[in-house]
């Protein structure tokens, strides 16, 4: 059973599409986060969900759409792609509260835009 | 502002030798440091942290160092072996309006050679 799942694995698109990216933890956890990493490996927070609440919106495009339909779920909606939107798109949850803040990672999505 | 400053970014050692990756952090409220190795391809994943009121947390072979007065910590990796080479990421917990969120440092990769 895998902890955090995201799909698609590998998202090859135009620019100018709209796609869209999924998230599923089943940990129980109450906050989930999308980070990009790009082709440096810089790891980015980009926006957080707890309870289905957004909480962190850092600077991103608001081409940028996050949606979370429950807190098991966080999806990320881009509209308009843009070569420099090419990354690979990590999910990741953590239990809201506590001393630590252990997130678990999905397997990433990379996307390419052509 | 919320920075965290991680060297080096590429790190080569021989088998058996040590390793040591160093991270600074802005916010002396921060209280919480966890480390994240990411082989190629994968996610990455929690390998040790430690929280601002011990000096220094040792697991097998990896341990970390935190100094709160220079608001530096440091990963060392003792023995290492051709499967520790991957990226490297500390972080950093910061405080955002009231939720706490995960700031990285921008990764080192250490590859270790036979």
């Amino acid at each position: 059973d895998t902890a955090v799942s995201q799909t698609p694995k590998y998202l090859v698109t135009q620019m100018g599409n709209d796609k869209s990216i999924k998230c599923e933890q089943n940990l129980g956890h109450d906050t989930m986060y999308w980070y990009k990493q790009d082709s440096k490996k810089f790891l980015k927070i980009m926006f957080s969900y707890n309870n289905k609440e957004l909480i962190i919106n850092e600077t991103v495009p608001n081409r940028f759409s996050p949606k979370s339909p429950d807190k098991a779920h966080l999806n990320l909606h881009i509209n308009s792609l843009e070569l420099g939107d090419s990354a690979v798109y990590f999910c990741a949850s953590s239990p809201r509260s506590g001393v630590t803040n252990i997130q678990y990672f999905g397997a990433g999505t990379r996307l390419s835009v052509l | 502002g919320e920075n965290v400053e991680q060297h080096p970014s590429t790190l080569s050692v021989q088998e058996g030798d040590s390793a040591v990756i160093k991270c600074t952090y802005s916010d002396s409220a921060s209280n919480y440091f966890p480390w994240y190795k990411q082989e190629l391809g994968k996610r990455p994943q929690l390998i040790i942290d430690i929280r601002s009121n011990v000096g220094e947390k040792k697991d097998q072979r990896i341990a970390v160092t935190l100094n709160k007065t220079a608001k530096h910590f440091s990963l060392h990796i003792t023995e290492t072996q051709p499967e520790d080479s991957a990226v490297y990421f500390c972080a950093a917990r910061f405080r955002n309006t009231g939720f706490q969120k995960l700031v990285f440092g921008t990764g080192t990769r250490l590859l270790v050679s036979p």
